[in-house]
C-alpha cells in the first residue's frame, strides 16, 4: 500500500547523543518534508526537498541535517540531541505537479533526558 | 515575508451548531489552499482544499470560501459533531513550488 513510513515511533535518548530519524514514502512524490511540532500546536518547518539530491533550510534547521539519496528516503540527523529536542517530528511528502497536498507520516516522538 | 494568519486559536461550540474558522495569507502568488484536519494523538490529514479559480467549494458538512482579494479564506463546518473535535490548520502554496505555509491551528471542541 502507498504510504509514508517513520521508525522509530517512540524514541527517548540521553543529552548529547546523535540520533537519525527515518522516514520512507512509496508514493513516488518527489517532495519531502520535516515538521516539527509539540502535540497539537504550531507546525514548524525544520527541512525540505523537492528532489534527490536537493535539501534546503527550513525554519528550525540550525541543529540538524538531511539527505535525499533516494528518491524514497528522508533521513533527519541531529548530531548532538538536547532536552530543547524533545517534540514530534513528522515527515510529510507531495507530488510534485497538479497539487500540493501534504501527506504525513504517523510521527517519531522523541523525548531527551 | 510569506505568512498565514489563522482565527481563533480555540473554538468550542454545540454539537449541531456551525463552525468557521478564518485564514488570511500574505502571498499574492499563493494558488491553493488546503485544509487539514489532526485529532488528537494523529497525523494531520487532508480534509478540502480549494484552488485560487475557484470561489467556493464544499463536501457534504464542510465547505471552503476563497476571497483572492481580501487574500482569505475560510472554513465552515455545518452540523458539527463530537468526532469534529479536532485541530484545524489552514495552508497556502503555490502548486508546484516547494514551501506550504500553515496557520497556527484552531482546536475546535464541539460539546455533545
Amino acid at each position: 500500500e502507498a504510504d509514508i513510513y517513520q521508525t522509530p515511533r517512540y524514541l527517548v535518548i540521553g543529552t548529547g547523543k546523535k540520533i537519525t530519524l527515518e522516514c520512507s514514502q512509496t508514493m513516488g512524490h518527489d517532495k519531502m518534508y520535516w515538521y516539527q511540532q509539540d502535540p497539537g500546536m504550531e507546525l514548524h518547518l525544520i527541512h525540505y526537498s523537492y528532489g534527490v539530491n536537493s535539501t534546503e533550510k527550513g525554519d528550525l534547521s540550525s541543529e540538524s541535517t538531511v539527505s535525499r539519496i533516494r528518491t524514497e528516503h528522508f533521513p533527519l540527523t541531529l548530531e548532538s540531541a538536547r532536552p530543547s529536542h524533545t517534540s514530534q517530528y513528522l515527515c510529510a511528502s507531495s507530488p510534485t505537479l497538479s497539487t500540493d497536498t501534504q501527506y504525513f507520516g504517523p510521527g517519531t516522538r522523541l523525548t531527551v533526558l | 515575508g510569506e505568512n498565514v494568519e489563522q482565527h481563533p486559536s480555540t473554538l468550542s461550540v454545540q454539537e449541531g451548531d456551525s463552525a468557521v474558522i478564518k485564514c488570511t495569507y500574505s502571498d499574492s502568488a499563493s494558488n491553493y489552499f488546503p485544509w487539514y484536519k489532526q485529532e488528537l494523538g494523529k497525523r494531520p490529514q487532508l480534509i478540502i482544499d480549494i484552488r485560487s479559480n475557484v470561489g467556493e467549494k464544499k463536501d457534504q458538512r464542510i465547505a471552503v470560501t476563497l476571497n483572492k482579494t481580501a487574500k482569505h479564506f475560510s472554513l465552515h463546518i455545518t452540523e458539527t459533531q463530537p468526532e469534529d473535535s479536532a485541530v484545524y490548520f489552514c495552508a497556502a502554496s503555490k502548486i508546484g513550488g516547494f514551501k506550504t505555509i500553515f496557520g497556527a491551528g484552531t482546536r475546535l471542541f464541539v460539546k455533545a
